[in-house]
């Protein structure tokens, strides 16, 4: 079965630089979440969308933005990176009225290395 | 203070053994309740998932809700060098696309 899908899986930027970040859900999922997870820590939530509309918003810096495309795929842009956005951000996908019963669907993640 | 508070272990048990795992919570809001297992390098992914009080039961999982007390537990019956990973609680408030708050998970191995 498809599963989220993001790109790229490793990516390596040095500090001010800009980093794009791609998801593509699965197919006929409606709603794309984003998630920052640090070294040792727990995932956190950043920003979510509902058919390309922002739905929530959570810790996500002013350097970060993000837009839900036509299909549906998503971008994670990062500007003025800094050594502390080192991390693994995860791409989560669900289906309105699905989503609690089936979970959301995590991808495999993007790991940012900043240096 | 966080939302969700969960055991940090590293938890290390012999294979065959019980495990469990905790987590409490402050926010009165959350309503459901999911544990996921994330291998390393991986995506979480989800195992059980429960709304009411009570206990769920999927094969060796299983999956316990207080809410009087905030308290959830996941335990693993049997337990298989394969269930070997990072477990993470979860929980949403209610909301059909809301977010999810984790909690910091706990490191499991399990010995042959």
């Amino acid at each position: 079965a498809a599963g989220v899908i993001q790109s790229p899986r490793h990516l390596i930027k040095e500090k001010r630089e800009t980093a794009t970040l791609k998801c593509y859900p699965i197919p006929r999922h409606d709603t794309v979440y984003w998630y920052q997870q640090g070294p040792g820590q727990d995932p956190q939530f950043l920003i979510s969308f509902y058919e390309k509309m922002q739905s929530d918003k959570g810790s996500i810096p002013d350097r970060f933005s993000a837009q839900q495309f036509s299909d549906y795929h998503s971008e994670l842009n990062m500007s003025s990176l800094e050594l502390g956005d080192s991390a693994l951000y995860f791409c989560a996908s669900s289906l309105v009225g699905q989503g609690l019963s089936s979970g959301y669907t995590f991808g495999s993640g993007t790991r940012l290395t900043v240096v | 203070q966080k939302e969700v508070e969960q055991d940090p272990g590293p938890l290390s048990v012999p294979e065959g053994a019980i495990v469990s795992l905790n987590c409490t919570y402050s926010n009165s809001a959350f309503q459901y309740f999911m544990w996921y297992r994330q291998y390393s390098r991986k995506g979480p992914e989800l195992l059980m998932y429960t709304y009411s009080s009570g206990n769920k039961e999927d094969g060796r999982f299983t999956a316990q809700v207080d809410k009087s007390s905030k308290y959830i537990s996941l335990f693993i019956r049997d337990s298989q060098p394969s269930d070997s990973a990072t477990y993470l609680c979860a929980m949403n408030g209610g909301t059909s696309y809301g977010k999810l708050t984790f909690g910091q998970g706990t490191i499991l191995t399990v010995h042959p």
